[in-house]
């Protein structure tokens, strides 16, 4: 089973900030936070991963709170083409288990 | 940037046969990956193979088996398809060490159907 919780759906409108929350209140010390996204039809896309600090690629950036038990993804200004279904994951001795995900829809 | 080629994106085949499914990176990783996805089942690992030559079972191995004979490629075999294989199948790979923190890197799928 997975070990996050994330919401179902999120909107977001064209320009603005996506903030995507996940839970994952069980995370061992050592066990690294991962994000992808799925857009219709297409593989997983890997987007960033962290331990406890916050990290900043070119896609997005990560913030995990200093408990560790939960993170976000910021997408700072959403696309229409940002419109995909995201995975917020913790690897399971070793393996990916991908839950439901969040599904974003970025709106004009 | 990473690339994982799968061979094909749709693929039709007859219940019984013996199914080929081809994958390739270019980042020389040391791990490659066969998973299913479903509906509501979410991804589901087949096979992963850590070296050359070498193959693990993963959560859901019967009816499929794999070969690595170079380290950029990772095939998947269906040994007789049966319906219930109908499915879409994605390829990952990455960098050495199952249990490392490097991220997995995944081709586009291929949407293979068992008539």
């Amino acid at each position: 089973d997975a070990k996050t919780t994330q919401p179902p759906s999120m909107d977001c409108a064209e320009g603005r900030a996506a903030n995507l929350p996940c839970n994952h209140s069980t995370i061992s010390g050592n066990e690294y936070v991962y994000w992808y996204r799925q857009i219709h039809s297409q593989g997983p896309q890997y987007i960033i991963h962290g331990l406890k600090n916050n990290e900043t690629n070119e896609m997005a950036s990560l913030i995990i709170t200093e408990d560790r038990k939960s993170s976000t993804l910021i997408l700072p200004h959403a696309t229409l083409r940002d419109t995909a279904v995201y995975y917020c994951i913790v690897r399971v001795a070793g393996k990916l288990i991908f839950g439901t995900g969040t599904r974003l829809q970025v709106f004009p | 940037d990473v690339k994982v080629t799968q061979s094909s994106r749709y693929l039709v085949k007859r219940t019984g046969e013996k199914v080929f499914l081809e994958c390739v990176q270019d980042m020389d990783h040391e791990n490659m990956f066969w998973y299913r996805q479903d509906p509501g089942l979410g991804l589901r690992l087949i096979y992963f193979s850590y070296d050359v030559k070498m193959k693990e079972k993963g959560d859901i191995p019967e009816g499929y088996s794999v070969s690595r004979e170079k380290k950029e490629r990772f095939s998947l075999i269906l040994e007789s398809a049966s319906t219930n294989q109908t499915s879409m199948y994605l390829c990952a790979s990455s960098f050495a060490g199952f249990y490392s923190n490097q991220p997995q890197h995944f081709g586009d799928g291929t949407r293979l159907s068992i008539l």
